[in-house]
């Protein structure tokens, strides 16, 4: 089976740095997704880490440690735009993913 | 084409009636996957394809809900007496790979079309 979690709400001051957790345990590991979705919107890919270490593209970082089971989004210089859900997925043999309960992000002025 | 389309983008059904739902993957995607997000965040796999065939159907109810996908026309999901509780935003995504060993970066990166909202009254 699987199980996957992040917090549920986050809240940050723009201009800030965040940081979003997810741990997973699952059986076979390929990879780890980060989403991101705005409000009435479809997810769109941020990330995709499958060797433990830091990935960075831009504002956003992607973080994943296979032996803890445990990867982390970083978003630096928040800016009001970042208001979002972001989504921790991990892919089956197969491909299809299973998700996370996304973690809602509040960027305060 | 170069995105995932999907129609109609939003759908009132009344208990019991029919529900069809289109979407036209990525042109070169052989992989198509329907996902249902009930909640604000809470997203199901129902089913995947490989080109026609099903993949995997395993997140399917199956007395209710079909899909097909067949050339040269976008994919489909029926949903047969629609249930109050099939009110949710249902998404497709399309991708190229399958495989169980990453190829690239992105191998398993999939593109998701914008929804529909099915909305049973």
């Amino acid at each position: 089976g699987q199980n996957i979690d992040q917090p549920t709400e986050m809240t940050a001051t723009e201009g800030a740095i965040v940081q979003i957790n997810c741990t997973y345990q699952t059986s076979g590991f390929n990879g780890l997704f980060w989403y991101q979705q705005h409000a009435g919107e479809a997810p769109t890919f941020l990330s995709y880490n499958v060797l433990d270490g830091l990935e960075e593209k831009g504002r956003f970082s992607s973080f994943l440690s296979r032996s803890k089971g445990y990867s982390y989004l970083l978003l630096k210089e928040l800016q009001m735009k970042d208001s979002a859900s972001y989504l921790c997925a991990v892919p089956r043999i197969g491909g299809k993913l299973i998700f996370g309960q996304g973690t809602e992000l509040s960027v305060k002025p | 084409g170069e995105e995932v389309a999907q129609t109609p983008k939003h759908l009132v059904r009344g208990e019991g009636q029919k529900a069809k739902l289109y979407c036209a993957p990525i042109k070169g995607h052989s992989y198509v996957f329907w996902y249902q997000q009930v909640l604000k965040n809470e997203f199901k796999f129902l089913i995947s394809f490989q080109n026609e065939n099903v993949f995997d159907e395993t997140g399917m109810p199956k007395e209710r809900f079909s899909a097909k996908c067949l050339p040269n026309s976008p994919c489909s999901l029926e949903i047969q007496a629609t249930k109050l509780e099939d009110s949710a935003v249902y998404f497709c995504a399309s991708s190229q790979f399958d495989t169980g060993f990453s190829t690239g970066t992105n191998s398993y990166e999939q593109y998701f079309g914008p929804g529909t909202r099915l909305t049973v009254t």
